[in-house]
């Protein structure tokens, strides 16, 4: 059964602190995504990227940072956290190729900055 | 650019109704079409999707047809039942990638 894990579900930080968001795939995926999911904006694409060592900037990536040393691992980085990335943040990972290939989800971080 | 347009939720349903949630996009060109759903506390899935124009996907009573006209596809489902309660995204790809566009995501609640 295919698989992406994200290391906590739920996780509160302090304003300014930094934070690392982990997510790992079983799948020898290329391509890995990050997503922030808020009420009544749906899924905005912070960053994604095609392989390793290889990031592109999505949508809002302002405050964001990301890291991918190992094919199956995309950290997502705040640098100095803000009350407003409080959100639920979701990784996603697909095959290269095709573009109707699917992306498999893991199940949500919700972060809360104080 | 591209983007999405989604049926704004949330929808209340009795079991047993006939459910239609509304998706139309802009796009360059003919992207792929996806509606993933979001089951409560987790991710989302896919729950089905069509890659050309006349297609049309469908998967757990769930059907969607890709009108190249009118730049649609939209869900339904004949009989919903109380596990179908979910939200439900209508996501184009864009690009020659073919990362995906999110709509905003439409609750649905089913009622026994």
């Amino acid at each position: 059964d295919v698989k992406v894990t994200q290391s906590s579900r739920y996780l509160v930080k302090r304003t300014g602190e930094k934070v690392f968001l982990e997510c790992v795939q079983d799948m020898d995926h290329e391509n890995m995504f990050w997503y922030r999911q808020d009420p009544g904006l749906g899924l905005r694409l912070i960053y994604f990227s095609y392989d390793v060592k290889m990031k592109e900037k999505g949508d809002i990536p302002e405050g964001y940072s990301v890291s991918r040393e190992k094919k199956e691992r995309f950290s997502l980085i705040l640098e100095s956290a803000s009350t407003n990335q409080t959100s639920m943040y979701l990784c996603a990972s697909r095959r290269q190729g095709a573009t109707y290939y699917e992306q498999y989800f893991g199940p949500g971080t919700r972060l809360t900055v104080t | 650019g591209d983007s999405v347009t989604q049926m704004e939720g949330p929808v209340t349903l009795s079991e047993e109704a006939f459910l239609t949630i509304n998706c139309t996009y802009t796009a360059t060109g003919y992207p792929s079409l996806f509606w993933y759903v979001q089951y409560p506390g987790e991710g989302l899935q896919l729950l089905l999707k069509a890659t050309k124009a006349d297609d049309k996907g469908s998967n757990k009573g769930f059907e969607a047809t890709y009108r190249k006209e009118t730049t649609s596809f939209h869900l339904e489902k004949g009989s919903v039942q109380v596990s179908d309660s979910a939200v439900y995204f209508c996501a184009p790809g864009r690009g020659s990638q073919g990362n995906l566009i999110f709509g905003k995501g439409t609750k649905l609640s089913v009622k026994p």
